[in-house]
C-alpha cells in the first residue's frame, strides 16, 4: 500500500536560511509524488510533482525536491527563505492505477522568523 | 486561483441537518475529487468522478454522497451530520487521473 510520512510536524527557520522539509514514501511501484502548500485559510497549492522523470524536480517560488528510490525519499528544500513562505505542507503520493486518487501526509508547519 | 470553485465558502448547520457542497471544476477538466481536511483525520480522499461516473471511492461515510451533473459540476451530500463531520471539505479537478490535480478554496463546515 501507498503511503507517506512527514518526519517533522513543525519546522522553524530564520528568513534567507535554507528551507528542509522531510517526506519518506512507501509504495510497491514506483510512485508518482507531489508537495502541495496550503496557506492559511486558503486552498492547496502544488508545488511541485516527480512522474518518473528527472530524480531532481525543481518547483515553483525556488522550491526543489529529489527522489531518492535508495532512500525512499522525497524532501523538500529551499535555498533561502521567505516571509510569504510560511505556511502548511503536504507531502502527496497517488495510488497506482486509473483513480488519481492522492494520499496526503500529516503536513509539516513551516514557521519563518523575521 | 486554481480555477476550481466551491460554493459556500462557510457553513453553519445542527446536527441531524443535510447540506449539499457544490464544485464547478476548472474548464476542460473531466474528474473531480472531494477531499475531508480535519484535524483528527488529515486530508482523507473521499470520492471520484469522471465524466459523470463514480471512479474511485475512499473513506466516505455512507451519510455522504456525491454526484457528477453533464455540465461536470459536482455536488457532495452530506446528511444526517454530527458534530464530528465539522471539517473542510475541498473539491479538486483535473483532466485526466494522470494530471495534476487542482483543488478549490474548501468549504468550511461546522456543525453545532
Amino acid at each position: 500500500a501507498q503511503s507517506v510520512t512527514q518526519l517533522d510536524s513543525h519546522v522553524s527557520v530564520s528568513e534567507g536560511t535554507p528551507v528542509l522539509l522531510r517526506c519518506n514514501y512507501s509504495s510497491s511501484y514506483s510512485p508518482s509524488l507531489f508537495w502541495y502548500v496550503q496557506h492559511p485559510n486558503k486552498g492547496l497549492q502544488l508545488l511541485l510533482k516527480y512522474t518518473s522523470a528527472a530524480t531532481l524536480v525543481k518547483g515553483i517560488n525556488g522550491f526543489e525536491a529529489e527522489f531518492k528510490k535508495s532512500e525512499t525519499s522525497f524532501h523538500l528544500t529551499k535555498p533561502s527563505a521567505h516571509m510569504s513562505d510560511a505556511a502548511e505542507y503536504f507531502c502527496v503520493v497517488r495510488v497506482p492505477g486509473n483513480t488519481g486518487k492522492l494520499i496526503f501526509g500529516q503536513g509539516t508547519t513551516l514557521q519563518v522568523k523575521p | 486561483d486554481s480555477g476550481v470553485t466551491q460554493t459556500p465558502k462557510h457553513l453553519i448547520t445542527a446536527t441531524g441537518q443535510r447540506v449539499t457542497l457544490r464544485c464547478s471544476p476548472r474548464s476542460g477538466d473531466l474528474s473531480v475529487y472531494w477531499y475531508q481536511q480535519s484535524l483528527d483525520q488529515g486530508l482523507q480522499f473521499l470520492i471520484q468522478y469522471y465524466n459523470g461516473e463514480e471512479r474511485a471511492k475512499g473513506n466516505i461515510l455512507e451519510r455522504f454522497s456525491a454526484q457528477q451533473f453533464p455540465d461536470l459540476h459536482s455536488e457532495l451530500n452530506l446528511s444526517s451530520l454530527e458534530l464530528g463531520d465539522s471539517a473542510l471539505y475541498f473539491c479538486a479537478s483535473s483532466v485526466t487521473y494522470q494530471e495534476t490535480q487542482y483543488f478549490g478554496p474548501g468549504t468550511r463546515l461546522l456543525v453545532l
